[in-house]
C-alpha cells in the first residue's frame, strides 16, 4: 500500500517560477527521501531527511518536515524546463530504512 | 564511481515464461533493492538483500524470487510471467546503514531499470 501521498499530482508552471510538492504519510518514519523521474527513467535522488530534522536545503531544494503533522514539503525555486519530471516522496520506516515506502508521485511540467 | 546498472534495459516475454533480471550496485554497496513500478500500484517495494540474504520482503506472491550474490550482485526472477508483471523494475543499491544520527549511508541510489512487457 502507498503510505505517502503527494499534493498535487500535477503542476504546470513557468519558467522561473517556484513549484511546491506536498507528502503526507501514515505512520512514523526514520527519514524521508524525495526523488525524481524523468519519464519512465530511473529515480534520482534528490535530498534525504531525517525524522530529527524540521528543514534541508541543497541547491535550489528546499524540503520541509513536520513530523506532528506527518507531512513534507519540497520547494524548487527558479524552476527550469529541465525540472520537469516526476516526483517521489519515499519514507524508511520501523526498523529498515531499506524498505521504501513511495507516494504515487507529483508530476511537474515546467514551461519555457 | 560507476552507478548502479541493470541489465537488460527492455525486455519483452510471453505469458508462462520466466525471466531474469540482474543488478550491478555501486562498488562497496552491500544492500541491494527491488522495486516495481506500474501505471496502477506506482513504486512497490519487492525485497531487499544484504550480504547474500534476503533482510526484507514485500507483499508479492511466491513467483517473484531473488539472489544475491557474495560480489553484491543480485538477480530476481519471475517465474510464470502474467500480464499484470509488465512493469519497469527498478533495482536500489545503499550502503551499510549507519546508527541514527549517523553516516549518510541509508540513501538508495536507483539504477535505470529494467522495462519488462509480457504479452
Amino acid at each position: 500500500s502507498q503510505q505517502g501521498e503527494e499534493d498535487p499530482q500535477a503542476l504546470s508552471i513557468q519558467e522561473g517560477e517556484n513549484a511546491t510538492m506536498n507528502c503526507s504519510y501514515k505512520t512514523s518514519i526514520n527519514n524521508l527521501q524525495w526523488y525524481r523521474q524523468n519519464s519512465g527513467r530511473g529515480l534520482v535522488h534528490l535530498i534525504l531527511i531525517r525524522s530529527n530534522e524540521r528543514e534541508k536545503h541543497s541547491g535550489r531544494l528546499r524540503v520541509t518536515l513536520d513530523t506532528s503533522k506527518k507531512s513534507s514539503s519540497l520547494l524548487i525555486t527558479a524552476s527550469r524546463a529541465a525540472d520537469t519530471a516526476s516526483y517521489f516522496c519515499a519514507t524508511g520506516s520501523g526498523g529498515s530504512n531499506y524498505k521504501l515506502t513511495f507516494g504515487k508521485g507529483t508530476l511537474l511540467t515546467v514551461n519555457p | 564511481k560507476a552507478g548502479v546498472t541493470q541489465t537488460p534495459r527492455y525486455l519483452i516475454k510471453t505469458r508462462g515464461q520466466q525471466v531474469t533480471l540482474s543488478c550491478s550496485p555501486i562498488s562497496g554497496h552491500r544492500s541491494v533493492s527491488w522495486y516495481q513500478q506500474t501505471p496502477g500500484q506506482g513504486l512497490q517495494f519487492l525485497f531487499e538483500y544484504f550480504s547474500e540474504t534476503q533482510r526484507n520482503k514485500g507483499n508479492f506472491p511466491g513467483r517473484f524470487s531473488g539472489r544475491q550474490f557474495s560480489n553484491s550482485r543480485s538477480e530476481m526472477n519471475v517465474s510464470t510471467l502474467e500480464l499484470g508483471d509488465s512493469a519497469l523494475y527498478l533495482c536500489a543499491s545503499s550502503g551499510q546503514g549507519g546508527t541514527s544520527g549517523g553516516a549518510r549511508t541509508d540513501t538508495q541510489y536507483f539504477g535505470p531499470g529494467t522495462r519488462l512487457t509480457v504479452l
